[in-house]
């Protein structure tokens, strides 16, 4: 099992581009790298998965570098509503019976200021 | 579009009685994955479900029992509830296993032991 290590907290403020970098040192080769969002009291909401190199969409890049021992979440030009904690998470290739279970780690709470 | 259902959204209990999650999927999808988070904590994997089938198994209290029904909604069964089983109880949903697929997840049914 391959855990995650980021930041506690992070605080930025409106408008910034923000980067969460993760470390996930024993990482599988089947493994992805998944991103999760929670607001207080309400599920987590995926944001982005990504293998290897760079994704993107329409909320959020994921960079991973090709030994994929860490990956950086980055947020373009956060507003107030990107207050959360995030996770990254590894998110278990074809194991057998642990498919698909998310592990989640201490997250990184970021706080945007006005 | 649709998404995860849970009831009820709270649910208080004294010690030693039982309760009654439930979970209606996303339609489609296929698996379910019950989740616990406690005050200030992570969430924390519980049990799965893929095509009615118990897929994965966490750390669920041997308290707990769970199943998938043909409409592949789910039921979180607990007994004799203690006082540390106060906490959000979270259901997902996915189509399909493997650790490449998205998680849904439900508002949470919180749960308070008095």
């Amino acid at each position: 099992l391959a855990k995650t290590t980021q930041p506690i907290s992070m605080d930025s403020y409106e408008g910034q581009e923000v980067n969460i970098t993760c470390s996930h040192n024993n990482i599988a080769t089947n493994d992805y790298i998944t991103w999760y969002q929670q607001f207080p009291s309400q599920g987590p909401r995926f944001i982005i998965q990504g293998y290897k190199t760079k994704v993107t969409n329409e909320v959020a890049s994921l960079f991973i570098p090709a030994d994929r021992k860490s990956s950086t979440l980055s947020l373009p030009r956060v507003s107030l509503s990107d207050t959360a904690v995030y996770y990254c998470l590894v998110a278990l290739g074809d194991r057998g019976s642990t498919l698909g279970r998310l592990y989640f780690g201490r997250g990184t709470q970021l706080t945007v200021w006005p | 579009a649709a998404g995860v259902i849970q009831s009820p959204r709270h649910l208080i209990k004294e010690k030693r009685e039982t309760a009654t999650l439930k979970c209606y999927p996303i339609p489609r999808h296929d698996t379910v994955y019950w989740y616990q988070q406690g005050p200030g904590q992570d969430p924390q994997f519980l049990i799965s479900f893929y095509e009615k089938m118990q897929s994965d198994k966490g750390s669920i209290p041997d308290r707990f029992s769970a199943q998938q029904f043909s409409d592949y909604h789910s039921e979180l069964n607990m007994s004799s509830l203690e006082l540390g089983d106060s906490a959000l109880y979270f259901c997902a949903s996915s189509s399909g296993l493997a650790g490449g697929h998205e998680q849904y997840f439900g508002p949470g049914t919180r749960l308070t032991v008095t």
